[in-house]
Order: structure tokens, then sequence, then C-alpha cells
């Protein structure tokens, strides 16, 4: 069975500053994806980035970036230069097994974004 | 390009009536996926669907839930009796064709269903 953690329901950040938003796995499987989404107040669920588990760089779109450690089965998300937007709820997520299966997500931590 | 397109957005039923819910998939993607999200909870997967096929229902609770994704228009998930605690915010996903585990799925905006 596959899980995910995400320890921190809710963070504080100033507008500016960087910020990581924690996520571990447990799975048994040797080839797997992570994803983060984003779900904003309005409710839809919008792709941010992925990580695979062979991947050996970690994964940067934009202003985000995954800190892959695999060893530790942790996928953390770092957004730098935090904006008012980034404010919404973070989902970790995670596929196996070849891929078709449906993803595994976590509880979510509520990022909120001070001015 | 139309992304996954779900409808309606909001679903109000009494208790006992049937909630059927829609789902546009990409164009060109053939896997469509259907995700439950209680209030405070992330998403939980319910069933995961190909044209004419069912491949896996394991998150789908095995009483008066139904889905199916027919050869020609959209998928339907189909709670039968609703009781209150089938309110929630209803996902569907879809993916292309070429299957890879890093393929992201792509999300429609969801359709809030609300038990009286």
């Amino acid at each position: 069975a596959q899980k995910i953690t995400q320890t921190q329901p809710g963070m504080f950040v100033q507008e500016k500053e960087a910020v990581t938003l924690d996520c571990t796995y447990d799975t048994s499987d040797q080839s797997y994806g992570l994803f983060w989404y984003k779900q904003p107040s309005s409710g839809e669920m919008i792709f941010l980035i992925y990580q695979g588990s062979y991947d050996e760089q970690n994964a940067t779109e934009g202003r985000y970036s995954l800190n892959f450690q695999k060893a530790r089965k942790s996928a953390n998300l770092v957004i730098s230069a935090s904006q008012l937007g980034d404010s919404a709820m973070y989902f970790c997520a995670m596929r196996s097994r070849g891929g078709a299966d449906g993803l595994t997500f976590g509880k979510g931590t509520h990022l909120i974004i001070q001015p | 390009n139309a992304g996954v397109m779900q409808n309606p957005r909001h679903l109000v039923r009494r208790r006992g009536q049937e909630a059927r819910l829609r789902c546009s998939p990409v164009k060109g993607h053939s896997h469509v996926y259907w995700y439950r999200q209680l209030p405070e909870e992330g998403l939980k997967f319910m069933v995961y669907l190909q044209k004419e096929n069912i491949i896996d229902e394991s998150g789908m609770p095995k009483e008066r839930f139904s889905a199916e994704f027919p050869k020609e228009g959209p998928s339907i998930l189909r709670i039968q009796q609703v009781v209150r605690g089938d309110s929630a915010a209803y996902f569907c996903a879809s993916s292309p064709l070429a299957q890879n585990s890093n393929q992201p799925q792509h999300f429609g905006d969801g359709t809030r269903l609300s038990i009286l």
C-alpha cells in the first residue's frame, strides 16, 4: 500500500520569502512518480511539478522546485519568492506500478502568504 | 485545447435521490479517473476507466456507486439513493493513451455535491 504524509496542516509565510512544504511517502515499488498539485480557494486542481523515482536531478518548474531525497523517502516542494497568489492548499501525490493507477494524495498543507 | 470538463459544477440532491456527474476528458485522452474529496481532506481515488472498460474500482464504495465511460460521450459517475455522507467534491482526471508514471493527470474543476 502507498501512503503520503504531509505533516504541516497550515503555514503562514511572509510575501517574497521562500517556503518549503514537506512530503514523505511510503511505497514498496521501485518505480514511481511524485506530483505536487495546487488547489486555490476556487477549488480546481492545478498540476505544479513532477519527480520520477529514477530521476537523478531534482525537478524544477519556474519558482517551484522539488527537493527529492530518495533514501529518506521525501519529496518536499520549495516555492521561491512567494507571492500572494500562492495562497492555496498544496497536495503531494504519488503514482506507481507503471503509471496506470490512480494517484494517492496526502491531506494537504494550507499555505497562506501574508503581505 | 479544452481541458477536462465536468458538469454540473454544483449539484444539490435530497436524500434518496440519484446524482449523475459527467466528465469529458481532454481530447485524445482515453484514461479517466474519478476522485472524491471530503472537506478538509485530500483526494481519494475511486475508479479508473478506459473506453468501455472499468480497469480499477478498488476505491469505489460497493453499493450505490457506479461509473461508466462509454464509447461515445462523457464518463458518468452515478450515485443512487444519496445520503448526507455523499456530500463532497468529486473530481475527474484524464491522461493520454501512452501511460507512464510521469504523465500528470489533468483535473477538471470538480462537481460539488450537496445532499439536503
